[in-house]
């Protein structure tokens, strides 16, 4: 039972280079999550998609892209990568929303923009 | 926005102590969350409660709604126990939307 998986578990990026962190789940989830980590501060959600087809912002989507693959699959993308994206990044899923039930994680990706 | 506080910030216990760590948040919630990390990185829920207790083995969390305040009790600690816990709790205006709290950072001694 894989879970949450996420991939790649480590990159190091140069200043405005771009790359995709690929995440997927089976557990026949709704809801899907990206966060962020940064030392001294909470998880703080990126992207969202509460369903197939639909993404929406969270407190800090500037810098990233997300897509929606399938019911599966969502994806993180960072255009053009700056220092200040350097964090540890986190997949999540869930059956509907955290009012309903919880999350479950991926065991992240770090991150490092040189 | 919901507020999250988390106390203490670092913990230090003897193995079989009784652990507590203490979560409060500014606005009414319904739901709220308890998170382990782990020192090699990975994020596991361990509770989402809305009112009164959950106890999980020697996890007991409890949560008093008027008080807007939680907390997470370990019984007979121990090394394996050591990570960092984190609350989370509704931010408002989306249920999608979570606020988390900085975390506790636990270490038990043999």
């Amino acid at each position: 039972n894989a879970g949450v998986t996420q991939t790649p578990k480590f990159q190091v990026l140069k200043t405005g280079q771009s790359m995709t962190l690929q995440c997927a789940q089976d557990m026949n989830h709704n809801s899907m999550y990206w966060y962020r980590q940064d030392p001294g501060m909470g998880l703080r959600l990126i992207y969202y998609s509460a369903s197939e087809g639909t993404t929406d912002k969270g407190e800090v989507p500037n810098g990233y892209n997300v897509s929606r693959l399938n019911k599966r699959e969502f994806s993180l993308r960072l255009e053009s990568a700056a220092p200040s994206q350097t964090s540890v990044y986190f997949c999540a899923s869930n059956p509907r929303d955290p009012y309903d039930s919880p999350l479950h994680f991926g065991n992240g990706t770090r991150l490092t923009v040189t | 926005k919901n507020e999250v506080e988390q106390s203490p910030q670092n913990l230090t216990a003897q193995e079989g102590e009784f652990i507590t760590i203490n979560c409060s948040y500014s606005v009414g919630i319904s739901a709220l969350h308890w998170l382990q990390q782990h020192p090699g990185g990975g994020i596991v829920s361990l509770f989402m409660l809305s009112s009164g207790k959950k106890k999980h083995g020697r996890l007991i969390a409890t949560i008093n709604i008027q008080e807007k305040h939680s907390s997470l009790h370990i019984t007979a600690s121990h090394p394996r126990d050591s990570a960092v816990y984190i609350c989370a709790v509704p931010s408002g205006g989306s249920n999608y939307k979570l606020t988390f709290g900085k975390g506790t950072l636990l270490t038990v001694n043999p």
